[in-house]
């Protein structure tokens, strides 16, 4: 069965480190792969969007990577900031529009 | 508006009551999506329209669950016989395109008790 799995402990980093979040998916061929920030209370916001075809994106102090023969996907947050903190979703998408969330990852930046 | 808008934010039933969540889409967005999320779990999909189309309700847990879009704006997910299950935040998504970006608005958080 199709599997997404996410870093299933909380990450705490100090201020200023780069945070590193993982996306692994099994029995998935995804067309592409969509990085959220979801917060407390709040809806889901879209992040970034990768394609199969591309190895890295990058927008701002945000960068993904997307490995299709590893079946994975990195997130990567530069110079974090307390304002990070949240929680990330990933969603790989094979067809259509019906969106598809690992349980996400709670980022914790400690100043 | 400027965003998507849920109501209500909060909504305490009791088991076996029928209740309403309504969604605002942002003003021109053709499709709109449910999701329903459980505590610590990512969104799982409902239902999804295209204007008032409902195109896909594979995701829609049993046939208590209903959606409808009649003017292809509003949609409203009702939920009949409330079971304790069905506790969860309610989420819906509007995009411009068919593939476009998804808009969630804040969702309805639902307590069966």
């Amino acid at each position: 069965s199709q599997k997404i799995e996410q870093n299933s402990e909380a990450l705490n980093i100090q201020e200023g480190k780069t945070a590193t979040l993982t996306c692994n998916y099994t029995n998935y061929s995804p067309a592409y792969l969509q990085w959220y920030r979801q917060d407390p209370g709040r809806g889901p916001v879209f992040l970034l969007l990768i394609r199969e075809n591309e190895k890295e994106k990058r927008k701002e102090r945000l960068k993904v990577t997307f490995d299709t023969t590893l079946k994975q996907s990195l997130f990567h947050i530069t110079a974090s900031q307390p304002a990070d903190s949240a929680t990330y979703l990933c969603a790989p998408l094979e067809y259509g529009n019906k969106l598809v969330f690992g349980a996400g990852t709670i980022l914790r930046v400690k100043s | 508006g400027a965003g998507v808008s849920q109501s209500p934010r909060y909504k305490v039933a009791k088991r076996g009551q029928d209740v309403a969540l309504r969604c605002d889409p942002i003003s021109g967005h053709v499709s709109l999506f449910w999701y329903q999320q459980a505590l610590g779990q990512g969104p799982e999909f409902l239902t999804y329209f295209q204007n008032e189309a409902q195109l896909d309700k594979s995701g829609l847990p049993s046939d208590r669950f209903f959606a409808e879009r009649p003017e292809g704006s509003v949609s409203t997910l009702k939920i009949q016989r409330t079971q304790q299950e069905d506790s969860a935040v309610y989420l819906c998504a509007s995009s411009l395109e068919t593939q476009g970006t998804q808009y969630f608005g804040p969702g309805t958080r639902l307590t069966v008790l």
